[in-house]
C-alpha cells in the first residue's frame, strides 16, 4: 500500500533557529517528492519538487533532501522566521499517476 | 494572475441536505482536481478531470457525490444527501499539464454535516 509518513507530528521551536522536517514512504514505483506549506485556512502552497535523480534542492530557507534508496526525505528550514508557522507536508507520486499522495504533515509553530 | 478559488469558504448543512461546491482553476489549466482532508486525517484525491472529461474519479467516496465540469471551465461538486462523516475540507487544484504536473490548489471549503 503507498503511504508517506511524517515526523514529528507538530514542532515547536524558536524564532531564528533551524529544524528539520522527517518524511518516509512506501511509494511504489517512485515517480517524484513534493514538499507544501500549508497555512492556516489556505491550500497547500508548493515548496520544491524532486524527481529521483536529485539529492537535494533548495527554495530560499528551504533545503529538501531525498534518498531514493532508503525512501526518506527531509526539510530542513533555516533561521526560521514567525511566518514559517505553518504545516508541512510531504507528498509523493507514483509512476506515471497524477495522484498525490500526501502525508498526514507536521505542524510547526514558531515563537518569538 | 488569479489563483484558484473556490466557494464557498464555510458551509453548514444538517445530514440529509445537499451542498453544492464550486472551484474556479486558474485559467488555461485543462487539469482540474477534487481532495478532501477529513478530521485528523491526511488530504486525499477524490477526482481528476481533463477539460471537461472525469479522466479518474477512483478516489469518490460513494454515489453521493457527484463532480461536473461543464465546459471544461469551472467545476462542482455535489453532495446529496449529506452525511455526518461527510466533514472536512475539499480543496480543489489545477495543473497545466501533466508532465511537471504542477498543482496549484485553493485555499479550500469547509464543510460541516450536524
Amino acid at each position: 500500500k503507498n503511504q508517506v509518513e511524517q515526523s514529528p507530528q507538530s514542532l515547536i521551536i524558536l524564532e531564528g533557529k533551524n529544524c528539520t522536517l522527517q518524511c518516509n514512504y512506501t511509494v511504489s514505483p517512485f515517480s517524484n517528492l513534493r514538499w507544501y506549506k500549508q497555512d492556516t485556512g489556505r491550500g497547500p502552497v508548493s515548496l520544491t519538487i524532486m524527481t529521483f535523480s536529485e539529492n537535494t534542492k533548495s527554495n530560499g530557507r528551504y533545503t529538501a533532501t531525498l534518498d531514493a534508496d532508503t525512501k526518506q526525505s527531509s526539510l530542513h528550514i533555516t533561521a526560521s522566521q514567525l511566518s514559517d508557522s505553518a504545516s508541512y507536508i510531504c507528498v509523493v507520486i507514483a509512476g506515471s499517476s497524477y495522484k498525490l499522495i500526501f502525508g498526514s504533515g507536521t505542524r510547526l509553530l514558531v515563537r518569538p | 494572475e488569479a489563483g484558484v478559488t473556490q466557494f464557498p469558504s464555510h458551509s453548514v448543512i444538517e445530514k440529509g441536505q445537499t451542498v453544492t461546491l464550486r472551484c474556479d482553476p486558474i485559467s488555461g489549466h485543462d487539469n482540474l482536481y477534487w481532495y478532501r482532508r477529513v478530521m485528523g486525517k491526511e488530504i486525499k484525491f477524490l477526482l481528476h478531470f481533463v477539460k471537461e472529461s472525469k479522466q479518474d474519479e477512483s478516489g469518490m467516496p460513494n454515489n453521493r457525490f457527484l463532480a461536473e465540469r461543464t465546459g471544461g471551465t469551472y467545476s462542482t461538486l455535489k453532495v446529496q444527501p449529506a452525511e455526518l462523516e461527510d466533514s472536512g475540507v475539499y480543496f480543489c487544484a489545477s495543473s497545466q499539464d501533466l508532465v511537471r504536473n504542477e498543482q496549484f490548489f485553493g485555499p479550500g471549503t469547509r464543510l460541516t454535516v450536524l
